[in-house]
């Protein structure tokens, strides 16, 4: 069955970088763009960007560019997004979200805690 | 960046009809239409319906979306606990060019 698996929980601190991965199983990887959203706690959905794992093109939310990264490795049908110069307001549960006909299939989410 | 409006909470009685709103603009509801999503507690998110009126397989029949202009709404029949949960609309905004999510609807299943 098509399943997405995430990396586990972070714990970083202010001024540092975070990688979060996201293993695809049970379809053709290279075949469906790969979303990544965050949800701050307590609070609502918010769209980071897409890559495209065929080509590695990518399109990221206005809010993100400069800071945010998205890669992939087709040979283990992974994809990743790193973000960087982490503050406070980061702290949130990552998820990636396959794009079958909108968001079909979510990983479990990553906390990422940002903390001194 | 502009989101969706969504109400915050929503209070119906077990197996009554809940009908939950999502309004956007001709940027994103109106001219993509939208996507419902359903999150319990601790979860990923859900999809429900895509493309307005959309179901996945897998989907209970008890779950239909519709749109009218620049809204949204998704109707959940005959309620039941585990429907108790948060709900969310998104579509794609063609002037931002950037996916949008509403505020998340908060449904209480007395």
């Amino acid at each position: 069955q098509v399943h997405l698996e995430q990396s586990g929980a972070e714990v970083k601190k202010p001024g540092a970088s975070v990688r979060v991965s996201c293993k695809a199983s049970g379809y053709s990887f290279t075949g469906y763009l790969v979303h990544w959203v965050r949800q701050a706690p307590g609070q609502g959905l918010e769209w980071m960007g897409w890559i495209t794992p065929n080509s590695g093109g990518t399109h990221f939310a206005q809010k993100f560019q400069g800071r945010v990264t998205m890669t992939r490795d087709t040979t283990i049908s992974t994809a990743y997004m790193e973000l960087s110069s982490l503050t406070s307001d980061d702290t949130a549960v990552y998820y990636c979200a396959r794009d079958s006909e909108s968001f079909d299939v979510w990983g479990q989410g990553t906390t990422v805690s940002v903390s001194s | 960046q502009a989101g969706l409006t969504q109400p915050p909470s929503v209070s119906k009685a077990l197996r009554q009809t809940a009908t939950l709103t999502c309004t956007g603009n001709s940027n994103n509801v109106g001219d993509q239409g939208a996507a419902w999503l359903q999150q319990h507690q601790d979860h990923p998110p859900k999809l429900l319906s895509y493309r307005d009126h959309n179901r996945p397989s897998g989907i209970s029949e008890r779950f239909s979306a519709s749109r009218s202009g620049n809204t949204a709404s998704l109707t959940i029949a005959g309620l039941q606990p585990e429907d108790e949960a948060d709900y969310y609309c998104s579509a794609w905004d063609s002037s931002l060019s950037a996916w949008v999510f509403g505020g998340g609807t908060k449904l209480t299943v007395l």
